[in-house]
């Protein structure tokens, strides 16, 4: 069965670095989304992401915050400079035809650590 | 008042129990409701969406609705062992953003 893969599974950096966590989405899957959920809290929707446009994103998705897809496999979050609270476990998505949200298949998380 | 709320538990039941999940909500734009299964360092897999009042049933799994009341519960019957996990509810108003509870984490002891 196809699945969302995301690497790395973990990820430790220090506070004000780069980080890029990648997602390879279903194959023929065309919306993407990541979502974060900080230890002991909600899932939470960061952005949504159609035709190399972001479509949605919520007040959390702030100018620390990009998504690419830079090639047809591929699908990225970038945290320009990291901060303590930015320490979650972030859920990539993707969905075939972005009609329902239950079609949104999730990847298993990346474990961002910012110390 | 949160969006939505889903007691996190936790709930322990003796295997061949019915678990019986509930969240409330406050955003009368929600249409779309689902509930999702979430182990231990995995994503949120999905196991059933409705989006209508009333009741949806998929083998020992019914999701209910009560719009009016702001209100969704998810019935697991014959519960079993393999069934403990966290539990999550989540609601759109849309094609796109997912607005999750809290979870509850359910442990079926056998």
């Amino acid at each position: 069965e196809p699945e969302v893969t995301q690497t790395p599974s973990h990820q430790v950096t220090q506070m004000g670095q780069e980080v890029i966590l990648r997602c390879v989405p279903i194959s023929n899957h065309l919306y993407f989304y990541w979502y974060r959920q900080i230890l002991g809290q909600k899932v939470e929707f960061l952005v949504s992401f159609y035709n190399n446009e972001i479509s949605e994103k919520s007040e959390i998705f702030d100018d620390q915050f990009s998504v690419e897809r830079p090639d047809g496999s591929n699908f990225t979050l970038k945290i320009r400079s990291t901060k303590l609270e930015d320490s979650a476990m972030y859920f990539c998505a993707s969905s075939e035809t972005g009609q329902g949200p239950w079609t949104q298949y999730f990847g298993p998380g990346t474990r961002l650590l910012v110390l | 008042q949160k969006e939505v709320e889903q007691d996190p538990g936790p709930l322990s039941v003796p295997e061949g129990a019915i678990v019986s999940l509930n969240c409330t909500y406050s955003n009368s734009a929600f249409q779309y409701f689902m509930w999702y299964r979430q182990y231990s360092r995995k994503g949120p897999e999905l196991l059933m969406y409705t989006y209508s009042s009333g009741n949806k049933e998929d083998g020992r799994f019914t999701a209910q609705v009560d719009k009016s009341s702001k209100y969704i519960s998810l019935f697991i019957r014959d519960s079993q062992p393999s069934d403990s996990a966290t539990y999550l509810c989540a609601m759109s108003e849309g094609d796109y953003k997912l607005s999750f509870g809290a979870g509850t984490t359910v442990t079926v002891r056998a």
